[in-house]
C-alpha cells in the first residue's frame, strides 16, 4: 500500500537553513504537500507541488521534488524560533496519505 | 482560501455515550471528506472517505459501525464515536477538498480532542 516516510526530528540553528526530507511509494501520487502543525492546533496547509514540477520556492520555502526517486524536501531558509513545529509530508492522489511528521527544533 | 471548520474543538463524555464531531466546508462544496485520527507523537491515521449521499468508505481496520459517518449535504459531514470508551480518547481532524479551486489542496478543520473518561 501507499507510504510516506520521514524522518521524526531535526534540530537546526536559529538563522540556518532547515531541510526536511520524505519518501513515498505511491508513483501515481498527482500532488504532494507539506503541512505544519504547531502545538495544540490542526494542520496548517505550507505549500504544495504539483507531481510535474521539481522545484517550487515561496518565500522562504523551497520544495523540491525527485520524481525518479520518490523523494520529496522541504528548505526552510533563515529559520526562525515560529517555525518550531511539527512538519507532515503527504502524497495525494484520490485519498491523502501523511507521513509520520518531522518535529523541527529550533536551537538559539 | 477556503475553510472547513470543525466543531467541537474539544469534548468530554463520559465512557459509553456517543459523541458526534461537524465537520462543515464553509465556502465550498465538498463531495467528499476525509476523517483523521492522530494518536500522541503519531501520524494522522485515515479513517475514512466520506462521500455526500453514499456511504463512506472505511479504511481497513476501522470499525464503521462505531465510527458511524454522515454526509448529508455538501457542505456537512459528521462523524459520530458510538459507545465510546477511554482507548477512543484521541484528537480527530476531518479535511475537505474544493473541487472547483485551482488545485487540489485539503483544506483541514481545527481538530476535535476527544477525551473519554
Amino acid at each position: 500500500g501507499e507510504d510516506v516516510e520521514q524522518s521524526l526530528f531535526l534540530s537546526v540553528r536559529e538563522g540556518d537553513s532547515s531541510v526536511i526530507n520524505c519518501t513515498y511509494t505511491d508513483s501515481s501520487s498527482t500532488y504532494l504537500y507539506w503541512y505544519k502543525q504547531e502545538p495544540g492546533a490542526g494542520l496548517q496547509l505550507l505549500t504544495y507541488i504539483f507531481s510535474n514540477m521539481d522545484m517550487k520556492q515561496d518565500q522562504r520555502l523551497t520544495v523540491l521534488l525527485n520524481k525518479k526517486d520518490k523523494h520529496l524536501s522541504l528548505r526552510i531558509a533563515d529559520t526562525q524560533t515560529g517555525d518550531s513545529a511539527i512538519y507532515f509530508c503527504a502524497e495525494a492522489d484520490d485519498k491523502i496519505i501523511f507521513g509520520k511528521g518531522t518535529r523541527l527544533h529550533i536551537l538559539p | 482560501g477556503a475553510v472547513v471548520s470543525q466543531h467541537p474543538s474539544w469534548v468530554i463524555c463520559k465512557s459509553g455515550t456517543s459523541v458526534k464531531i461537524e465537520c462543515r466546508s464553509l465556502d465550498f462544496q465538498a463531495t467528499t471528506m476525509f476523517w483523521y485520527r492522530q494518536f500522541p507523537k503519531q501520524s494522522l491515521m485515515l479513517m475514512a472517505t466520506s462521500n455526500e449521499g453514499s456511504k463512506a468508505t472505511y479504511e481497513q481496520g476501522v470499525e464503521k459501525d462505531k465510527f458511524l459517518i454522515n454526509h448529508a449535504s455538501l457542505t456537512l459531514s459528521t462523524l459520530t464515536v458510538t459507545s465510546a470508551h477511554p482507548e477512543d480518547s484521541s484528537f480527530y481532524i476531518c479535511s475537505a477538498r474544493d473541487p472547483q479551486g485551482a488545485s487540489t489542496e485539503a483544506f483541514f478543520g481545527q481538530g476535535t480532542r476527544l477525551t473519554v473518561v
